[in-house]
């Protein structure tokens, strides 16, 4: 029973290229939510997901960033043309479907991706 | 908005020791509360919650019990090991934005032997 996977772990990019982050959700979970944590700083909502639909993205930079949780495959945060501020910890947590959502039930983070941007 | 402040670390303390790390909040209505650890590189678990006034979360020997009357969820262990030793965040959900996680900035706890 798998948790929460993330991948890459670690990724380092240079200055305007494009970071692609991937979250698979624990198994039977629908909805995703994806963190930031900066150096020193506690984490920070960006956006949360259900399958083809973002419900909120009240977090996310207005530009650069994207997310996604299409209907087959993990939920992708793609951030284009990095900066060195973007360098940070991207945690992905999952919860149950609807009616069980958030952190009271179930709520999962996964260990996380280390972008480096040189 | 809501916020979550909890106080700065380090906070440095002898095997055994007592530990008590604050943590105060703002809501605008009745937020479910949370404690997570952070161990070195990796990513959250939680640790207890509280899920209403008067309510105490308690895991592992850690407690912490949701006072309404001042805002606060206050995170407590008797007898700390040093494998305690991480970071730890208080964090609140609003029913209003449900499914978000209002984070605290985090404090680092060491415990010595």
């Amino acid at each position: 029973n798998a948790g929460v996977m993330q991948n890459p772990r670690h990724l380092v990019r240079r200055r305007g290229q494009e970071a692609r982050l991937r979250c698979s959700p624990m198994k039977g979970h629908s909805h995703v939510y994806w963190y930031r944590q900066l150096p020193e700083e506690g984490l920070k909502f960006m956006v949360y997901l259900q399958k083809e639909n973002i419900i909120d993205e009240s977090g996310m930079p207005k530009e650069r960033f994207s997310a996604e949780f299409p209907k087959e495959g993990p939920s992708i945060l793609r951030i284009q043309q990095v900066v060195r501020g973007d360098s940070a910890a991207y945690f992905c947590a999952s919860s149950p479907p609807e009616g069980r959502n958030g952190p009271n039930y179930g709520y999962t983070f996964g260990s996380g991706t280390r972008l480096t941007v040189v | 908005g809501d916020s979550v402040t909890q106080m700065e670390g380090p906070v440095t303390l002898s095997e055994e020791a007592f530990l008590t790390i604050n943590c105060t909040y703002t809501a605008t209505g009745y937020p479910s509360l949370f404690w997570y650890v952070q161990y070195p590189g990796e990513g959250l678990q939680l640790l207890l919650k509280a899920t209403k006034a008067d309510d105490k979360g308690s895991n592992k020997g850690f407690e912490a019990t949701y006072r309404k009357e001042t805002t606060s969820f206050h995170l407590e262990k008797g007898s700390v090991q040093v494998s305690d030793s991480a970071v730890y965040f208080c964090a609140l959900s609003d029913r209003d934005s449900w499914g978000k996680l209002q984070f605290g900035a985090g404090t680092q706890v060491v415990v010595t032997p």
